[in-house]
């Protein structure tokens, strides 16, 4: 079992649906929470980053930490078609010498 | 440029040949990961630095593969006798303590 799980997709929406994604993690130690959004044959950028349990918004984004069922979701309201992308869950845990744990990434396709 | 910058961008080699990846991170960031990602797959760890010493290299597949940051700046990555199981994109990122980690472009390698 991989220690991050994610939902591979492809994930088809309208637009200006609210996309919800999501990610479970078995290792409790996790204190560090990040959304990067991949688009094809690019490098990762980040959308959030989030420490801890609780919920974080920026604009039409907003993350979500349950550290209790270790489950982080990203919300993104009012889709758009340039949301179409792949989005990629990463954590790690408290301290400078920590990596980042990874998804496997979900697809999103956002449709006209 | 303030981001993290890969070089080449694209690299194809052939099967036993060497090849060095580079990366420039965020001036000032003291960590640097290296990672690697195949097709359809999150980002999948290689190693970590801290300052110009490796912190964690658990990642790193086999004795083929090899990397240094000898000026706690630039990083290379080393891959000797490349195998087609080589190719992937091998991307980099760079972080300032318990911060969000900032990734690159990616340099994508193809082994023939």
């Amino acid at each position: 079992q991989k220690e991050v799980e994610q939902d591979p997709g492809p994930l088809s929406v309208p637009e200006g649906a609210i996309v919800s994604l999501n990610c479970t993690y078995s290792n409790s130690a996790f204190q560090y929470f990040m959304w990067y959004r991949q688009y094809s044959r690019k490098g990762p950028e980040l959308l959030m980053y989030t420490y801890s349990s609780g919920n974080k918004e920026d604009g039409r984004f907003t993350a979500q930490v349950d550290k209790s069922s270790k489950y982080i979701s990203l919300f993104i309201r009012d889709s758009q078609p340039s949301d179409s992308a792949t989005y990629l869950c990463a954590m790690s845990l408290t301290g400078t010498a920590s990596k980042l744990t990874f998804g496997t990434g979900t697809r999103l396709q956002v449709t006209l | 440029g303030a981001g993290v910058s890969q070089t080449p961008s694209n690299k194809v080699t052939e099967k036993g040949k060497y090849v060095e990846l580079r990366c420039d991170p965020i001036s000032g960031h003291t960590a640097l990961y290296w990672y690697r990602q195949s097709l359809g797959q999150g980002p999948e760890f290689l190693i970590y630095f801290q300052g110009t010493g490796a912190a964690d290299d658990s990642g790193l597949p086999n004795d083929r593969f090899f990397a240094v940051r000898p000026e706690g700046s630039v990083s290379t990555l080393k891959i000797q006798r490349t195998e087609r199981g080589d190719s992937a994109v091998y991307l980099c990122a760079s972080r300032g303590g318990d911060t969000e980690a900032f990734f690159g472009q990616g340099t994508r390698l193809t082994v023939v």
